[in-house]
């Protein structure tokens, strides 16, 4: 059974940059049939989606942050992980890595399908000097 | 990209039907047939419950139903139950090649 697990600093300091990384057990994160994907919500609010990244690099990210964010995969450690730079207390949120899947096609080579179907247990980080 | 727009809540008794509708644009909703429906639990990471907005992950139960018209994707939960009380998001591709959630429906089972 295919597991995500998210880990990292619990405590950031303003203008820092907070770094997170996913665990995937029980399954390989170079399956060609998945992206892998980081939500974050803040305390009593919604979802935001972040950023996804597929096992050979090729990522989409939130164009809200990506100018500070960075999704980076590492495939040895089957690990995918998220750098968000320049954090303030806005960004105190429940951080969430997920899978959703894809398809290769010989036409349009990766298909991404739009939906998560298994996440992590989600993972506090707070903004705060 | 703008959130797209949710009840903030909805109630139902138990047994009867509810619908929480999800508002998008031409840039998302209306465009694609990407719409995904998702429950949460307090404390909970969230749960698919539907994509591609009407299709049903195994082990999903069929109280759950999507649909979509013109601009409006609506999760049905008929038969409603009391664990069937949580916070429920839509989401949807975007024209951009990006993802966005709706702003999140509290369901109350009165």
């Amino acid at each position: 059974q295919l597991q995500l697990q998210e880990s990292g600093p619990g405590l950031v300091k303003p203008s820092e940059t907070l770094s997170l990384t996913c665990t995937v057990s029980g399954g390989s994160i170079s399956s060609s049939s998945y992206y892998w994907g980081w939500i974050r919500q803040p305390p009593g609010k919604g979802l935001e989606w972040i950023g996804s990244i597929y096992y050979s690099g090729s990522t989409y990210y939130n164009p809200s942050l990506k100018s500070r964010v960075t999704i980076s995969v590492d495939t040895s450690k089957n690990q995918f992980s998220l750098k968000l730079s320049s954090v303030t207390a806005a960004d105190t949120a429940v951080f969430y890595c997920a899978r959703h899947p894809a398809r290769i096609t010989m036409v349009r080579g990766v298909i991404v399908n739009w939906y998560f179907d298994l996440w992590g247990r989600g993972t506090l980080v707070t903004v705060s000097s | 990209q703008s959130a797209l727009t949710q009840p903030a809540s909805v109630s139902g008794s138990p047994g009867q039907s509810i619908t929480i509708s999800c508002t998008g644009t031409s840039s998302d909703v209306v465009g694609y047939n990407y719409v995904s429906w998702y429950q949460q639990h307090p404390g909970k990471a969230p749960k698919l419950m539907i994509y591609d907005v009407s299709n049903r992950p195994s082990g999903v139960s069929n109280r759950f139903s999507g649909s979509k018209s013109g601009n409006t994707a609506s999760l049905t939960i008929s038969g409603l139950q009391a664990e069937d009380e949580a916070d429920y998001y839509c989401s949807s591709y975007t024209t951009s090649s990006t993802l966005v959630f709706g702003g999140g429906t509290k369901v109350t089972v009165l």
